[in-house]
């Protein structure tokens, strides 16, 4: 089964550190995409990123990139010079479509990462 | 303001009752998705609508029911709630498809007692 792994259940890291939260996703498919939501101690789920697996060049946002490694089948995002305000647990999901879901997006447990001063 | 209204916020119900969440997608937004997120489930997918019609089942108990109105605002009605069902219920909504992610909602806050 198609499915996205985020082995790293919690992080913890102090402000101004990087940290790089982990995603891989088994598949047979030789392109597909993959997305990131954050989720906050407010609990809101906030869109970050959808990813093209064909798309060789990192993608950066401020602090935020993310990358993809064929050769590892992983999609990873780095937080350069972490804030407080990172704090959040972040999920990686795959593609929607697999029998279970129709075309829904099925979420992981995530990562938590706590960022303290 | 993400777009996507629920209401309401939080809801503390006793075990046995009936209850209704609410739903409004984000304007052009025909696609509404529910979700149950606890703690030791996680977020796990329950319904989609797709302009009025049920599109994909994910993990929704028999007691729970959802629908979309013409004006396409959504409602999941959990019935017979049991202290399991205390969770974060999300719905989210989407322009294209699950292919290009959705918008969530703040998220209602069900609690049973």
């Amino acid at each position: 089964a198609q499915k996205v792994t985020q082995a790293q259940t919690e992080i913890s890291v102090v402000e101004k550190e990087d940290v790089t939260l982990d995603c891989v996703y088994e598949t047979r498919d030789t392109t597909y995409y993959l997305f990131w939501y954050k989720q906050p101690p407010s609990g809101e789920l906030v869109f970050l990123i959808r990813r093209n697996s064909f798309d060789e060049q990192n993608e950066i946002s401020g602090r935020y990139s993310w990358n993809f490694q064929k050769s590892t089948s992983s999609f990873n995002f780095t937080i350069t010079a972490s804030q407080v305000v990172d704090s959040a647990v972040y999920f990686c999901a795959p593609p929607p479509g697999n029998s279970n879901s129709g075309y829904a997006l099925n979420f992981g447990k995530g990562t938590s990462l706590l960022v303290t001063p | 303001d993400s777009g996507v209204t629920q209401t309401p916020k939080h809801l503390i119900t006793a075990t046995g009752q009936r209850v209704t969440l609410r739903c409004s997608p984000r304007s052009g937004d025909l696609s509404v998705y529910w979700y149950q997120q606890s703690l030791d489930q996680g977020l796990q997918f329950l319904i989609q609508y797709y302009n009025g019609e049920e599109r994909a089942k994910g993990n929704i108990l028999e007691r729970f029911s959802a629908q979309q109105f013409p004006d396409l605002h959504s409602e999941l009605n959990l019935s017979s709630l049991e202290l399991g069902d205390s969770a974060l219920y999300f719905c989210a909504s989407s322009t294209r498809g699950a292919y290009y992610g959705y918008t969530f909602g703040s998220g209602t806050r069900l609690t049973v007692v």
